[in-house]
């Protein structure tokens, strides 16, 4: 299995943007990488992913490393609403996705 | 479009009663199913997955067991359950297994 490391936690000032780093060095060359955030007392939601090349939505922007062995999810402007826990997780093909403990984003006014 | 529903929201049962929480997909056919549970402050874990009717992958032993008895229903269940079983259940759907999941709005289960 693909293992990853995100800090515990990160914090950022409101209308700032925010970098959230995942290391994924295990990482296959056909697993996607996923980000989903928990919102306080809800269900993860999807976030965005990717497979190589940079990715964007109405959510966030997804840059991955040219090896693969990283990726950072990007908020452009955080507002209160982002503060979550944000977890990273690299798709295994076909098994299910394994949510780690991610990190807690904290976004302060 | 999809949407994912669970019920009950909120539950309140005493040690040793049954369970039966139910999930129900619209908008998709044969979808992935899963099962996970959060305990407080931690992280999720997942109980079950389901590929198609009838067919139930357990991913950790324990006293809780999973049945779909249709093509988009999900349900867990236990016939005793025990103080470490509170926590909150989420349920999920995916096209495939690995592929982006989508989660309901989960059940907050109290064993007291």
């Amino acid at each position: 299995d693909a293992k990853t490391t995100q800090p515990n936690s990160m914090e950022s000032n409101e209308e700032e943007p925010v970098h959230l780093p995942c290391n994924h060095s295990t990482i296959s060359g056909t697993d996607y990488i996923h980000w989903y955030r928990q919102l306080p007392s809800q269900g993860p939601e999807y976030v965005i992913h990717g497979l190589t090349s940079n990715v964007n939505n109405r959510m966030a922007s997804l840059a991955i490393a040219e090896d693969r062995k990283s990726s950072t999810l990007i908020l452009h402007r955080a507002t209160l609403r982002d503060a979550a826990v944000y977890y990273c997780i690299p798709g295994l093909g076909n098994t299910p996705l394994v949510f780690g403990k991610g990190t807690r984003l904290s976004v302060i006014a | 479009s999809q949407t994912i529903h669970q019920w009950p929201a909120t539950l309140v049962q005493p040690v040793g009663s049954p369970l039966s929480l139910e999930c129900t997909v619209e908008g998709t056919s044969n979808p992935n199913l899963y099962w996970y549970r959060q305990a407080a402050g931690r992280g999720l874990q997942l109980l079950f997955y389901s590929v198609g009717i009838g067919q139930i992958s357990s991913e950790v032993p324990q006293n809780l067991s999973a049945s779909r008895p249709q093509d988009r229903q999900f349900i867990l269940s236990s016939k005793k359950l025990l103080l470490s079983d509170s926590g909150f259940y989420l349920c999920a759907w995916s096209e495939g297994v690995g592929e982006t999941q989508y989660f309901g709005p989960g059940t907050r289960l109290l064993v007291l």
